[in-house]
């Protein structure tokens, strides 16, 4: 079974320092990758993913994502944080279930505090 | 792209009432997903559509659940006999017809169980 694992339950960061927000996951096969962001009372946006290709991917609010495959990791980052960014950030695994299709799985959530 | 719209926002019931709840996905999306989430958790699929047609649902979709596309379009899911353990946040993505596209979240709608 597909797993993800969100380490921290908070991270606290200075604005203007950089940001990283761990991410690893367990799953048999190729996985597709995804970070969301989920502000109060609201659904979650998406914020990047990585499928295949280079291991550094770029998205929205600049964020990025490095998939490293020897560590199952995919950690979320940004060279400077904003007071903004603070939210609570999912991480997320698709991949194959025994049906033969795919479906999402969620990490339990790492709360960003950027402390101005 | 006018967004996944969720109606009610909130929903606050007495245990044991059946309760529905409505998404209309992105108009162009032919994937349509449930989930459930908690506090202090992240989403749990439910269930998801291709168009009309309802390809997987998960081990957490107990008989009292219920949830259909009827037309491809807007989904509706349905609790009979709601429980305490029922209260939580229940979300609805839309996606185009491929694994490797992000979801689409609406802001979900909040359960709460008298």
């Amino acid at each position: 079974a597909q797993s993800v694992a969100q380490p921290e339950d908070q991270v606290n960061v200075a604005e203007g320092n950089p940001l990283t927000v761990k991410c690893t996951y367990s799953v048999s096969g190729n996985p597709y990758l995804f970070w969301y962001v989920q502000y109060p009372n609201r659904g979650l946006q998406f914020l990047l993913k990585y499928i295949t290709g280079d291991n550094l991917v770029k998205g929205s609010y600049g964020f990025e994502a490095e998939f490293n495959k020897s560590q199952t990791s995919f950690h979320l980052k940004k060279p400077s944080a904003l007071v903004s960014d603070s939210a609570l950030y999912f991480c997320a695994v698709s991949a194959f279930m025994d049906t033969g299709r795919r479906a999402l799985t969620f990490g339990s959530g790492t709360r960003l505090q950027v402390q101005p | 792209d006018t967004g996944v719209s969720q109606d009610p926002r909130h929903k606050i019931t007495k245990r044991g009432q059946n309760v529905t709840f409505r998404c209309d996905p992105i108009s162009e999306h032919n994937r349509l997903y449930w989930y459930r989430q908690t506090l202090g958790q992240g989403p749990e699929f439910l269930t998801y559509f291709q168009n009309e047609a309802q390809l997987e649902k998960s081990r957490l979709l107990s008989d009292r659940f219920s949830a259909e596309r009827p037309k491809g379009s807007f989904s509706t899911l349905e609790i009979q006999r709601t429980e305490q353990g029922d209260s939580a946040m229940y979300l609805c993505a839309s996606s185009p017809g491929t694994d490797n596209q992000p979801q689409h979240f609406g802001d979900g709608t909040r359960l709460s169980i008298l």
